[in-house]
């Protein structure tokens, strides 16, 4: 199984400021992976597919970097509506395999 | 517009059984795959069951030969059978469109609690 490892768990960022989440996979997944962003009480949303390609909707603040082993989550600058849980998912290996999860909180 | 409404879930005792529906609507379901994606309280997301439009399934470890995954074309639903239902099953199920590998929409999910 791909273990997927996000970091930092949690991340305090001011609003306009730029955040940058990390991901690591255990072994290549190429580029099979995607983001999802959940808030308190709600059900997951797709962000980015294939480690850059933004969902329908997702605004362009939001951007995806990396490739094998390494991505990266990148939010340009920070809304309010953007602090919530982001999660990295790999889709090259059966099983499907999640990070733990990075929390963005308001500093 | 994409829905998925999950249903089914409630409070079951270790050892019992339980059957989650998710309605779609809003695309043509027999074209995408579909899976379920668990929740533990307070917990991170996992990966249970998908199952392709041909109908070949794939099951994480942890739930294998108790969890059955299963749709019905006709009537727009997936299901999940769920069996020999454990206290770490206990978690939010949501259904899931899978584009084809990725998940591309959610349902708002259906809480297993599994107590005595």
């Amino acid at each position: 199984e791909i273990v997927m490892t996000q970091s930092p768990a949690t991340l305090s960022v001011s609003p306009g400021e730029r955040a940058t989440l990390s991901c690591r996979a255990s072994q290549s997944v190429s580029s099979n992976l995607a983001w999802y962003q959940q808030k308190p009480g709600q059900a997951p949303r797709l962000l980015m597919y294939g480690v850059s390609t933004r969902a329908t909707g997702i605004p362009a603040r939001f951007s995806g970097s990396g490739s094998g082993t390494e991505f990266t989550l990148t939010i340009s600058s920070l809304q309010s509506e953007d602090f919530a849980a982001y999660y990295c998912q790999q889709y090259n290996n059966w099983p499907r395999t999640f990070g733990q999860g990075t929390k963005v909180e308001i500093k | 517009e994409v829905q998925l409404l999950e249903s089914g879930g409630g409070l079951v005792q270790p050892g019992g059984s339980l059957r989650l529906s998710c309605a779609a609507s809003g695309f043509t379901f027999s074209s995408y795959g579909m899976s379920w994606v668990r929740q533990a309280p307070g917990r991170g997301l996992e990966w249970v069951s998908t199952i392709s439009t041909t109908g070949s399934t794939f099951y994480a470890d942890s739930v294998k030969g108790r969890l059955t995954i299963s749709r019905d074309n006709s009537k727009n639903t997936l299901f999940l059978q769920m069996s020999s239902l454990r206290a770490e099953d206990t978690a939010v199920y949501y259904c899931a469109q899978t584009a084809p590998f990725y998940f591309d929409s959610w349902g708002l999910g259906t809480l297993v609690t599994v107590s005595s």
